[in-house]
Formats: C-alpha cells, structure tokens, sequence
C-alpha cells in the first residue's frame, strides 16, 4: 500500500476561508516536504520539516513523526492558494529520495 | 530560492526515437533526481543518482531508461527507445545532502509527449 496517504483528494474553499490538509504515513518518515504546483505546473517549495510546527504568512505545516502525520493549515485562502498540494516524505533510508502522496486538488473561489 | 533549470520545457516526439531531457541542477548539489508525473497524478519516483552512479531505482525505471552526468555538465535523463507510456512531465531535482536533512529543489518539468 501507499506510504503517504493524503487527504482529502480535493477542497474547494470560499476567498478568505481556510482548512486543513493532511499526511498520514505508514511508516517512519524523517522529515516532510510540502509543495504547491501551480496551474503551469510549476513545483514550489511550501515547507521541509524535520519536527514540529513552521509558519509562512497564510501557511502553517505541523509534523508529528511519533504520530506519522502532517497537517497543512491554509487561512485567509487568496485565489492564487488554488492548485494542487503535495506532501513528500523522507523515510531516512540516506537516499535522498521522496515519496509523494496523490495530492490535494484546492480550488478557491470569490 | 535555488534553481533547477530543465530543458527542453516540452518535446514531442515519435515513438521508438530516442530523446534526452536535460537538468541544471543547483549549483552546489551533489544529489540528483528524476520524477515522472502524469497529467496531474502522483510524482512518481524514477531514479537518484550521486557521485556518477544511480543509488536507487523504480520499477518504473525501465531498462530504456539511463542516466549520467559526464563531468559535472548536464544531469540527464535518456529515453531509448520511446514508447507511448513515457508520455509524462518529467521533472529533475537537486538535493545537497541524502540525509533527512535535505530539501529537495525541483525544476520546472520538461513535458515530453511520444506520438
């Protein structure tokens, strides 16, 4: 099975609302990346964490590694918020590699 | 930010041809990476490569598939022979370290279309 399940697969928020996006995995992850990929597909880089809690402007990411999961919080959504949002993870294995969840399709709307 | 520059940004291409997509990586990277994403989906893994050898492979890195990066130049990704399921949007990264202390720095995708 997946080892990043990402939830939900779409939100659809009013301007100037906000949510939640979240990460489960099932395994031990070392350190999350969060990306949003914009309408020209474009890859940008939201967040890495390692533990703990960071804050950017509107965004706020939290990881919890004993509890595997991530949380993206989204506040005072904009129209330019809309795109797709990954969550990446790092197991540690000393590969460098990612692995992405399937993403979070958010659409905001006036 | 750091930059990763891809090129072509987009190719089409005739099946059974072969094609190579190349990548910039950030200058003082010594990890490198390519992603297959299809239409929107999930970026699937593809391959790592570090100090002129590949570390760690998909299944999806088929043996049509190869990589290198000939004396510090072009990281690159090479398709021999294409097929019609290699139409993607392949995209490189860069990474300093492979500890859980690396963050990857993504290109803007190359978007290879096989005919």
């Amino acid at each position: 099975g997946d080892q990043v399940e990402q939830s939900p697969s779409a939100l659809s928020l009013h301007e100037g609302t906000g949510s939640a996006l979240r990460c489960n995995f099932t395994t031990t992850m070392r350190a999350v990346q969060w990306f949003q990929q914009n309408s020209r597909g474009s890859l940008i880089n939201l967040f890495y964490l390692a533990s703990g809690t960071k804050e950017n402007g509107r965004l706020k990411s939290t990881f919890n590694s004993k509890e595997s999961y991530s949380t993206l919080h989204i506040r005072d959504a904009q129209l330019e918020d809309s795109g797709t949002y990954f969550c990446a993870a790092n197991t540690g294995a000393n590969t460098g590699k990612l692995t992405f969840g399937h993403g979070t399709i958010l659409r905001v709307h006036p | 930010g750091p930059k990763v520059l891809q090129i072509p940004s987009h190719q089409i291409i005739d099946m059974g041809q072969m094609v190579t997509l190349n990548c910039d990586p950030v200058s003082n990277h010594l990890y490198f990476y390519w992603y297959k994403q299809i239409l929107g989906q999930q970026m699937e893994f593809l391959v790592n490569f570090y100090n002129g050898k590949v570390m760690e492979k998909s299944k999806l890195f088929k043996d049509q598939f190869s990589v290198e990066r000939p004396d510090g130049s072009y990281f690159t990704l090479k398709i021999q022979p294409t097929a019609l399921e290699d139409s993607a949007v392949y995209f490189c990264a860069s990474s300093f370290t492979a500890s859980s202390g690396n963050t990857l720095y993504f290109g803007e995708g190359s978007r290879l279309i096989v005919v």
